[in-house]
């Protein structure tokens, strides 16, 4: 069965702090798709990225990086030099190529990054 | 990318009664997708409506209690009927796109509280 589990709840930084968040998956497709997403008290999804699981290169945006590693089923989103804008739930979510666009999402980690 | 209006964006409904949500894609898309996101919890997905189709529910979501239409390839909407103040959620239609249709967009959401 399909699964996401972020084990942190909530994660307090002071700005300019590096974090990572975590996600583990669990899936029995070979091919499947694996996201982040953020989520302001606004209540929008903003789409972070995502990855296939064929492609285990890591990937670096700005200040935002992902570490995917299929050996321990995990892909971590870690945010470098925090700000107070980052300031969200992030959500990690897998699509199942079986399943179209259909996203099982990890119950999110509630970033807050204090001045 | 798509772009995705959903309206309303927030609505306070007294128990009892019902709320259509409407979802308007700028573009055809085959697979429209339902969630719901309860206070301080993650999205769940209610089901899945293919244009000319019976819309598929989720474990736990049943027609009778979210009717759904699918007239077209870019239009669904979504019923929350006899609501209670239980329904009180953030609903959130959603579609596939990108590509191999392996990404998922999000709409604004729609914001309900029923008192």
């Amino acid at each position: 069965a399909q699964k996401v589990t972020q084990a942190q709840t909530e994660i307090s930084v002071v700005e300019k702090e590096d974090v990572t968040l975590d996600c583990v998956y669990e899936t029995r497709d070979t091919t499947y798709y694996l996201f982040w997403y953020k989520q302001p008290p606004s209540g929008e999804l903003v789409f972070l990225i995502r990855r296939n699981s064929f492609d285990e290169q890591n990937e670096i945006s700005g200040r935002y990086s992902w570490n995917f590693q299929k050996s321990t089923s995990s892909f971590n989103f870690t945010i470098t030099a925090s700000q107070v804008v980052d300031s969200a739930v992030y959500f990690c979510a897998l699509s199942e190529a079986s399943q179209g666009g259909k996203l099982i999402f990890g119950q999110g980690t509630e970033l807050s990054v204090k001045p | 990318s798509a772009v995705i209006s959903q309206k309303p964006s927030r609505d306070i409904c007294q128990r009892g009664t019902s709320l259509t949500i409407q979802c308007q894609v700028d573009s055809q898309v085959t697979m429209m997708f339902w969630y719901r996101q309860q206070p301080g919890q993650s999205l769940t997905l209610i089901a899945t409506a293919n244009q000319g189709s019976e819309a598929t529910y989720e474990s736990g979501f049943v027609i009778d209690k979210f009717p759904i239409s699918r007239p077209n390839l870019t239009f669904s909407t979504l019923t929350v009927s006899n609501m209670s103040p239980e329904d009180s959620s953030i609903y959130l239609c959603s579609v596939e796109g990108g590509r191999e249709r392996t990404e998922a967009f999000f709409g604004q959401g729609t914001r309900l509280t029923v008192v």
